[in-house]
């Protein structure tokens, strides 16, 4: 199947600090997503990008998209309590992978101390 | 709109049982999925039905059957429950197979004894 690797798989920040999670993958990709699950929640669509070298932001968080389409990351700005949650990325290979396939990472569980 | 719904909530199953977990989405979304999830392996792809009419399998679909029975209704059949399936079982659907977000249930949480 698809190899997504994503770290860290746990962050425990103080409220204010700066987060960053990584997605990485052995092949290019078509796209990534990234989704939220907050504790006892179901995942929620934060964002999708396509394109090499795409950055999209929403408020506080920053979204990339690696130049060679094989990485990505998710940086949080300042984090606040209601960032708590654990954060996904979701990906579908460039070629070769079955239509419909989203593999998704192990997430990163982020802990905001207030 | 409900968006994607999924029953029932919560389920305790002894070992050999059977049962079906229902989902049904009024999206008129194309696609749908049935994920599970377990601490620390985040979320693995049990069978996905990329339109109406087919299904494939995903990463993890031994034990398990599907049917999708229209375009809404995706089902989950456990035929004979063992304690591996214990999990949290997330249905989702998504307007295309490939590039569209997905948008889950809110999950059954099934402990199998």
């Amino acid at each position: 199947g698809q190899q997504v690797m994503q770290i860290p798989q746990y962050q425990h920040v103080q409220e204010g600090e700066d987060f960053t999670t990584y997605c990485n993958s052995s092949t290019t990709l078509s796209n990534i997503q990234w989704y939220k699950q907050r504790p006892g929640g179901h995942p929620v669509f934060l964002i999708q990008l396509v394109k090499s070298g795409e950055v999209k932001k929403q408020k506080r968080l920053t979204f990339q998209f690696g130049e060679a389409k094989k990485n990505s990351s998710l940086h949080i700005t300042a984090t606040q309590t209601t960032d708590v949650g654990t954060y996904f990325c979701a990906v579908q290979a460039d070629r070769g992978s079955t239509l419909g396939r989203l593999y998704f990472g192990r997430g990163t569980q982020l802990t905001v101390w207030p | 709109n409900a968006g994607v719904t999924q029953t029932p909530k919560f389920q305790v199953l002894k070992t050999g049982q059977s049962m079906t977990l229902q989902c049904a989405q009024d999206m008129n979304h194309n696609s749908m999925y049935w994920y599970r999830q377990d601490p620390g392996m985040g979320l693995r792809l049990i069978y996905y039905s990329a339109s109406e009419g087919t299904t494939d399998k995903g990463e993890v679909p031994n034990g398990y059957n599907v049917s999708r029975l229209n375009k809404r209704e995706f089902s989950l059949r456990l035929e004979s429950a063992a304690p591996s399936q214990t999990s949290v079982y997330f249905c989702a659907s998504s307007r295309t197979p490939q590039g569209s977000p997905l948008h889950f249930g809110n999950g059954t949480r099934l402990t199998v004894t």
